[in-house]
């Protein structure tokens, strides 16, 4: 089944040390998301690809990078992760940056920082 | 600034009562998803209205966009225990037609 997929599913890092999380997609969409969902709190979109087109959010802070190799594989690197940084970190994508595009999420990767 | 926002943000509910949950956005809106989140899960989608004044329905829950397309109804006759979850509203972003801004959210829990 086409799918979007996330790698790990949970990741416990140290204050400061860099961390990967990755998303793949078989669904061949176009925009791949990255979210940033606290508890209890909606999703906060940290930035997004376009194809190849990154996008940063304005608020999104510069400890928070991404890289997208090809259509499939998307990558969310935290440089300096601190305690605040704690979250599920969700990826989706939809097939294209129209209007009324659904976003389909990955199951999430929920990140601790010790 | 742009803002949507849900009420209640919480509804404990005995199992076979009806719940509802509420969307208002601070704009106009194209068009209006929803996405049900199940505790430890992920947002799955559940249906998009597009037209003024649209109602669909799924099974129990019946979803309406109102008039104006700023305001937003998700409606559960006979709560079931699978019903449990966080139900978000997500509208189109006024500074891009496919980026959405979500509401704050409904926790729904249901009593057995």
């Amino acid at each position: 089944d086409a799918m979007v997929i996330q790698n790990p599913r949970y990741q416990v890092t140290q204050f400061g040390k860099p961390v990967t999380l990755s998303c793949s997609q078989t669904l061949n969409h176009n925009v791949m998301y990255w979210y940033q969902q606290k508890s209890s709190q909606a999703p906060k979109l940290l930035f997004h690809y376009y194809d190849k087109d990154f996008n940063n959010e304005a608020d999104t802070p510069d400890n928070f990078q991404s890289r997208r190799p090809n259509t499939s594989f998307c990558f969310l690197d935290i440089r300096s992760p601190g305690l605040g940084d704690a979250a599920m970190y969700l990826c989706a994508t939809s097939r294209e940056g129209a209007a009324q595009e659904t976003q389909y999420f990955g199951p999430g990767t929920r990140l601790l920082v010790l | 600034g742009q803002q949507v926002m849900q009420i209640p943000q919480y509804q404990h509910v005995q199992e076979g009562e009806d719940f509802t949950t509420y969307c208002n956005s601070s704009t106009t809106l194209s068009n209006i998803q929803w996405y049900k989140q199940r505790p430890g899960g992920h947002p799955v989608f559940l249906i998009q209205l597009v037209k003024s004044g649209e109602v669909k329905k799924q099974k129990r829950l019946t979803f309406q966009f109102g008039e104006a397309k700023k305001n937003s109804s998700l409606h559960i006759t006979a709560t079931q225990t699978t019903d449990v979850g966080t139900y978000f509203c997500a509208g189109d972003r006024t500074d891009s037609s496919y980026k959405l801004i979500f509401g704050s959210g409904t926790r729904l829990l249901v009593r057995p």
